[in-house]
């Protein structure tokens, strides 16, 4: 079953802790997105990558952090330096790059962190 | 700047009613527009975009240079309708799309 997954569904995490959202993608991807979805907020760009060990910082950067060590993953990491991390985020992935004529992003059910 | 603006937070119409969805952007060039929706439950998924000129489930999309929008158009609402819809831009890079802050749909019977 081809797609994007993201887990868990659902984090709680302690302030002052760092977690990790998983994004997998078995369909064969250059580029992968991390976006975060807040209520009238829409959606804002975190980070993303086009190509494997190659990632670029998105509009809200600060406090997170990710890793591009394989093609099919694309891990966030939400440091403790983010100040408001409660959100629902999204990865999504796309190939060729975004930039091309048959762009298309493809996106996962999403993981919702609350700060506990 | 490259930027999406979607007006309305909400939009609610009677079924059979037309729809249109306001998208306004800013944007040096020829843009890529798209419009993405997300149903109850289900995945954020591409609806249509303007390079393609199609129709999908009965929604049209018009880039109108001069005004700088991209208004997503139905002329007979269903209740399957509702969802939340997103307007998405690709940036001037082309390396990322840029989201507006969306407007949900409530078709009712």
């Amino acid at each position: 079953d081809g797609g994007i997954t993201q887990s868990p569904k659902y984090l709680f995490r302690k302030e002052g802790q760092n977690v990790t959202l998983s994004c997998e993608q078995n369909l064969n991807h250059d580029a992968m997105y991390w976006y975060r979805q807040d209520p009238g907020q829409g959606l804002r760009l975190i980070y993303y990558s086009q190509i494997v060990n190659d990632f670029q910082k998105g509009d809200i950067a600060e406090g997170y952090s990710v890793s591009r060590e394989k093609k099919e993953s694309f891990p966030l990491t939400v440091t403790s330096a983010q100040k408001n991390p409660t959100a629902f985020y999204l990865c999504a992935s796309s190939g060729p790059p975004a930039g091309t004529q048959n762009t298309e992003a493809f996106f996962g059910q999403g993981t919702r962190l609350t700060v506990v | 700047a490259q930027r999406v603006t979607q007006p309305e937070k909400l939009l609610s119409v009677f079924k059979g009613a037309p729809v249109e969805l306001k998208c306004n952007y800013s944007y040096s060039g020829s843009p890529e527009l798209f419009w993405y929706v997300q149903y109850s439950r289900q995945r954020l998924q591409l609806l249509l975009r303007h390079i393609s000129r199609e129709s999908i489930k009965g929604f049209t999309a018009d880039l109108n240079k001069g005004e700088t929008s991209f208004h997503l158009k139905k002329p007979f609402a269903q209740e399957e309708d509702s969802a939340m819809y997103y307007c998405a831009l690709l940036n001037q890079a082309g390396t990322a799309l840029i989201f507006g802050k969306g407007t949900t749909l409530s078709v009712s019977s």
